[in-house]
């Protein structure tokens, strides 16, 4: 059973591009959030997906937006990339039926922004 | 304003004693609480969680206590070992919010 998979696992990019964040969630699940982990943080969630709608979002500008597809993958996208986006971004996993909150994480993608 | 806090960056014990993590959250409204557990190059992973109608939750050798009257929940490893060493994040979140709110982690170092 594939657990939650990401691509790519590092990334630079020069401020100012763009970029897209892929992941796969474990197999059964639908709902597919996204977390931004800055050195020495906890993750901070982005936003969370499910039936191809951002049903949630945190506090982060709309240089952040997401899409989820008909497989229940999904992908980050970041606008005009600041230095201070340079983080782990990672993908989490759930079912949405689960009364409770488990979610299985990814590996994550490091990016680094220069 | 941080939501979840974990005000011990680092916690050292030795093979064999008791490893216990602290975790503080402000908001009421949180009624389920986990802990994961990060290694190097991997996301975090599941451990151990309680819902704010317990007061414990026990998993082998993982035990997870809830004061809600406090606001604070801790993790007890015993016996701790050499292979639990990596970083323990506390997590809250509100039943079907569809988000749980993360501590910045504590850094567990068994030594043998």
């Amino acid at each position: 059973d594939a657990g939650v998979t990401q691509s790519p696992t590092h990334l630079i990019k020069t401020r100012g591009q763009q970029v897209t964040l892929r992941c796969s969630p474990k197999s059964g699940h639908d709902t597919v959030s996204w977390y931004q982990q800055a050195l020495g943080q906890g993750p901070q969630f982005i936003f969370q997906y499910y039936e191809e709608e951002e049903r949630q979002r945190g506090n982060f500008p709309d240089r952040f937006s997401g899409h989820q597809f008909p497989n229940y993958s999904s992908e980050l996208n970041v606008n005009a990339l600041l230095l201070g986006d340079s983080a782990l971004y990672l993908c989490a996993s759930s079912s949405d039926f689960g009364l409770t909150e488990t979610q299985y994480f990814g590996p994550g993608t490091r990016l680094l922004v220069l | 304003d941080q939501q979840v806090k974990q005000n011990s960056p680092s916690l050292s014990v030795q093979e064999g004693r008791i490893s216990i993590l602290n975790c503080d959250y402000t908001n009421s409204m949180f009624d389920y609480f986990l802990w994961y557990k990060k290694y190097p190059a991997e996301g975090p992973t599941f451990l151990i969680s309680i819902s704010s109608i317990k007061d414990k939750n026990e998993d082998g050798r993982f035990t997870v206590f809830l004061n809600k009257s406090a606001k604070h929940l801790s993790l007890h490893i015993v016996p701790s070992q050499p292979g639990d060493s990596a970083v323990y994040f506390c997590a809250a979140s509100e039943t079907n919010a569809g988000k749980s709110t993360f501590g910045d982690g504590t850094t567990l170092t068994v030594k043998p």
